[in-house]
């Protein structure tokens, strides 16, 4: 139940494309849920974050949807450029509780 | 403001030995928390710290511990080292008021080999 499930593992676009990325929890009582990005050497930094109480969050070329019923979301890239060729993870915690990661998506963005 | 940093930045340890690694939090940031990101685990978390106090902890052996002291700096120990225990050990910070989640801010992590 504490489990966050995230997939694809890869994922290669061209520039210009929409990558999705996709997650599903278990425990409902998960109330955060952000999406780090990760480039290499670097520790993980906070690219967007949701509540349940939203079923969309948009800043710049990044979309988090959020399914509640459904115990799903996902992040959109807008516009992808290889700058953004990077590991993405979703997390989910409740409270101040800890954040449980998903094992990583691996985007490649070719020019 | 300075982010977090972490020190040292690259380790290479023997079986059985034990290991210290230190993170400075953000200014004014009270929680700490470590994961420990491997391949095939991914991330997954360790402990955190809020105050000098443990306050969550993850499914770790009773090998690896850690403490904070009262500017907030945070350490973690890893005793009796094994070769499964090489990763890339990272923490974050947050300044963590009531019970609403704040921004974790990682550091850019300490990667040790255990050979």
């Amino acid at each position: 139940q504490q489990q966050v499930k995230q997939s694809p593992q890869s994922l290669i676009v061209q520039k210009g494309g929409i990558p999705i990325i996709n997650c599903a929890y278990e425990n409902t009582a998960f109330d955060y849920f952000p999406w780090y990005q990760q480039f290499p050497g670097k520790g993980p930094a906070l690219l967007i974050a949701i509540r349940p109480d939203v079923s969309e969050k948009k800043e710049g070329r990044f979309t988090i949807s959020f399914n509640k019923s459904a115990k799903q979301f996902s992040l959109h890239i807008m516009d992808s450029q290889p700058g953004d060729s990077a590991t993405y993870f979703c997390a989910a915690s409740k409270d101040t509780d800890k954040l449980i990661f998903g094992t990583g998506t691996r985007l490649q963005v070719f020019p | 403001k300075a982010g977090v940093t972490q020190t040292p930045r690259y380790l290479i340890k023997t079986r059985g030995q034990q290991v210290t690694l230190s993170c400075s939090p953000i200014s004014g940031h009270r929680s700490v928390s470590w994961y420990q990101q491997t391949p095939g685990q991914g991330l997954q978390f360790l402990f955190e710290y809020f105050s000098e106090t443990q306050r969550n902890k993850g499914n770790f052996p009773g090998r690896f511990s850690g403490r904070q002291f009262s500017n907030s700096r945070s350490e973690m120990n890893v005793s009796t080292l094994e070769l499964g225990d090489s990763a890339l050990y990272l923490c974050a910070s947050s300044s963590l008021s009531g019970t609403v989640q704040e921004t974790q801010y990682f550091g850019p992590g300490t990667r040790l080999l255990v050979l």
